[in-house]
């Protein structure tokens, strides 16, 4: 069964400040995606990662992945308040369409 | 149009009723899922239809009852609800399930309360 584990389930950062969420999954996959949702709303695909390698940046953000670590990060540059929200990663098993979620990463940033 | 529309927003509902959570995409997508989220939690996937044929359901209750009509339409009848029923139900949509990847977009989501 794949499981997929994100760390930190909080984070309380500054704006101006650097930091790096964790996504660690269990089976071999090469698809990840990152997600965001804001309090009482649905979730916004922010990011598609299908290889190992993949780098992909928008804004302040930049996520990566590396299968062979099975491991997937998203960086925050320079926090601004605009940020906060909760950030899913998602796995897609190889053999089907099933996306496994992470736990999710609360983020606020305090001005 | 690039966006996945879920009705209605919220709905409030007793044990004995019986409602419908209505979702509708227009992006050719052929594969549409719903999701329960509850609050801090990520979302589950309850059911996935591809080609408005019934692929997975994940043992859901059989108090949900969902329906696909036409590639573009998901329905989601409720009966007989308990109140640990009571979340943010969110329909998705994506291309094919056998396509290279299978980025899901998702609606807004009804917040459904049950009494």
């Amino acid at each position: 069964e794949l499981k997929v584990e994100q760390n930190p389930l909080f984070l309380s950062m500054q704006e101006g400040k650097n930091y790096t969420i964790y996504c660690n999954y269990s089976t071999t996959s090469d698809r990840l995606y990152w997600y965001r949702q804001d309090p009482g709303k649905s979730l916004e695909s922010l990011f598609v990662l299908l290889s190992n390698g993949a780098v992909k940046q928008e804004g302040r953000l930049m996520a990566s992945l590396d299968t062979k670590a099975r491991l997937s990060t998203l960086h925050i540059t320079a926090a601004v308040h605009d940020l906060s929200a909760t950030y899913f990663c998602a796995v897609e098993e190889t053999s089907g369409s099933r996306l496994t979620f992470g736990e999710g990463t609360q983020l606020t940033v305090n001005p | 149009d690039t966006e996945v529309t879920q009705t209605p927003k919220h709905l409030v509902m007793g044990m004995t009723n019986k409602k419908s959570l209505k979702c509708e995409q227009h992006m050719g997508h052929r594969a549409m899922y719903w999701y329960k989220q509850k609050a801090k939690k990520p979302p589950e996937l309850m059911f996935v239809y591809s080609y408005e044929k019934l692929s997975i359901n994940e043992s859901v209750p059989s108090r949900f009852s969902p329906e696909c009509p036409n590639s573009s339409l998901l329905n989601l009848h409720l009966h007989a609800l308990q109140p640990e029923d009571s979340a943010l139900y969110l329909c998705a949509s994506s291309h094919l399930l056998t396509s290279s990847w299978n980025e899901q977009f998702f609606g807004p989501g009804t917040r459904l309360t049950v009494l």
